[in-house]
Formats: C-alpha cells, sequence, structure tokens
C-alpha cells in the first residue's frame, strides 16, 4: 500500500539556517510523482514542486532544492539561508496515477517549520 | 489567472444545520477534488469529480455528506444535518487530467473554508 512519511513534526530553526524536510514513500508502482505542497499560516495550500519516478536529477529554485533518491524512497526538501516567511507546513505527497487510475494524492502528516529571527 | 475559488471563507453553524461549501475549479480543468483537513487525520481527500462525474467518493464520511458537480466551472458539498464533528478546514482542488499521463499533473487548491459546528 502507498505511504508517505514525514518523521519530523517540528523543526524551529533561526532565521539563515539551512533546513532539510524529509519524506520517505512507500509504493508498490515503477511509474508514481511526487509533491510538495506549502501550507502558511493564512491557510491555504501552494503547490511547489513535482517529480517523476523516472526523473532523480535534483532540482534548484533560489533558496529551494529537492533531493529525490530511489534507492531510499527519499524526496527530502532544502530551504538554504531561511527566512521568516517560510515559516508553514510543509507536505509532501505521492501519487499513483496508472495504478491508482487518476492523481489521487497520498499526502505525509507534515512538517511544521518556524523560522525565528 | 484566477486560481480555485470557494466560499464561504468562514462558516459558524450551529449543529442540525445544513451546510454548503461552494467550489469554483481553474477554467480547462477536468478534475475536481473535495479535501477535509483536521489536526487528528490530517488531510483526506473526500471525493472525486472528472468531467462532472463522481468518480470515487469512498472517502465521504457517511450519508450526510453529498457533493455536486452540475456543470464543469461549479461543484457544491453539502452536510446535512452537520454536526460538531464536521468541524474542520474543507479544501477544493482542481487539475488536468487524471490518471496515466496526467497523473503528474498537480493538484491547485482553493483557499478553504474553514467550518465551525457549535
Amino acid at each position: 500500500a502507498q505511504k508517505v512519511t514525514q518523521a519530523q513534526t517540528e523543526i524551529s530553526v533561526v532565521e539563515k539556517e539551512d533546513v532539510t524536510l524529509d519524506c520517505v514513500y512507500e509504493t508498490r508502482d515503477t511509474t508514481y510523482y511526487l509533491f510538495w505542497y506549502k501550507q502558511p499560516p493564512s491557510g491555504e495550500l501552494v503547490f511547489l514542486i513535482r517529480r517523476n519516478s523516472f526523473d532523480e536529477q535534483n532540482e534548484i529554485s533560489g533558496r529551494y532544492s529537492w533531493n529525490f533518491q530511489k534507492s531510499t524512497s527519499s524526496f527530502n526538501f532544502t530551504i538554504t539561508a531561511s527566512q521568516v516567511v517560510d515559516s508553514a507546513v510543509y507536505f509532501c505527497a505521492l501519487s499513483e496515477a496508472f495504478s491508482g487510475g487518476y492523481n489521487k494524492l497520498i499526502f505525509g502528516a507534515g512538517t511544521r517549520l518556524a523560522v525565528h529571527p | 489567472d484566477a486560481g480555485v475559488i470557494q466560499s464561504p471563507r468562514h462558516e459558524v453553524t450551529e449543529m442540525g444545520q445544513e451546510v454548503t461549501l461552494r467550489c469554483k475549479p481553474i477554467s480547462g480543468h477536468n478534475s475536481l477534488f473535495w479535501y477535509r483537513q483536521t489536526m487528528m487525520r490530517g488531510l483526506e481527500l473526500l471525493i472525486y469529480f472528472n468531467n462532472n462525474v463522481p468518480i470515487d467518493d469512498s472517502g465521504m464520511p457517511e450519508d450526510r455528506f453529498s457533493a455536486k458537480m452540475p456543470n464543469a466551472s461549479f461543484s457544491t458539498l453539502k452536510i446535512q444535518p452537520s454536526e460538531p464533528r464536521d468541524s474542520a478546514v474543507y479544501f477544493c482542488a482542481s487539475s488536468l487530467g487524471a490518471g496515466g499521463d496526467y497523473g503528474n499533473q498537480p493538484q491547485h487548491f482553493g483557499d478553504g473554508t474553514r467550518l465551525s459546528i457549535l
């Protein structure tokens, strides 16, 4: 069965520190998709990135970077030089679109990141 | 570009009342999802529509919950009668496509409706 585990419930850092949010997933499919979403204190869910299972290339977008490793079933998210505006709950999610029939998202429990000035 | 639009943003009502939540998906998206978010259970998928047709309603908690999508630009989630345990944030999301090659299509979420049943 598919599952997403975000073992870190809460992380607290001081501004400018680097922080990595862990995501470990379980799936029996060979084709699947991984996502990260951000939920700031205002409550909306914001799409950050998607990855397919055939693309293990790491990605960098500004201060954000993502490390996908199939060998360890992990899709970790790093924020470099964190800022107060990065304070949010971050969700990792898995989609098994082929076997599941549609892009149903299985969400992790989320990691609450607090960045202090 | 307009995102997913939900209304109302907040709803406070008394137990036993009917509650209707509304959603307008992103234009051109043919998949629509309703989620519920609580501290205890996290984000749960309630129902999924594709081309206005309910495909997967296995997450709908009980008969008090119903959802409709009369056209491509509007969906409702109704709770009747409402109970205090229905208090949660309800999200609507939309995406292009569905399964297969569309599986990598991200879902775009509305701002949510914070529902409080007293």
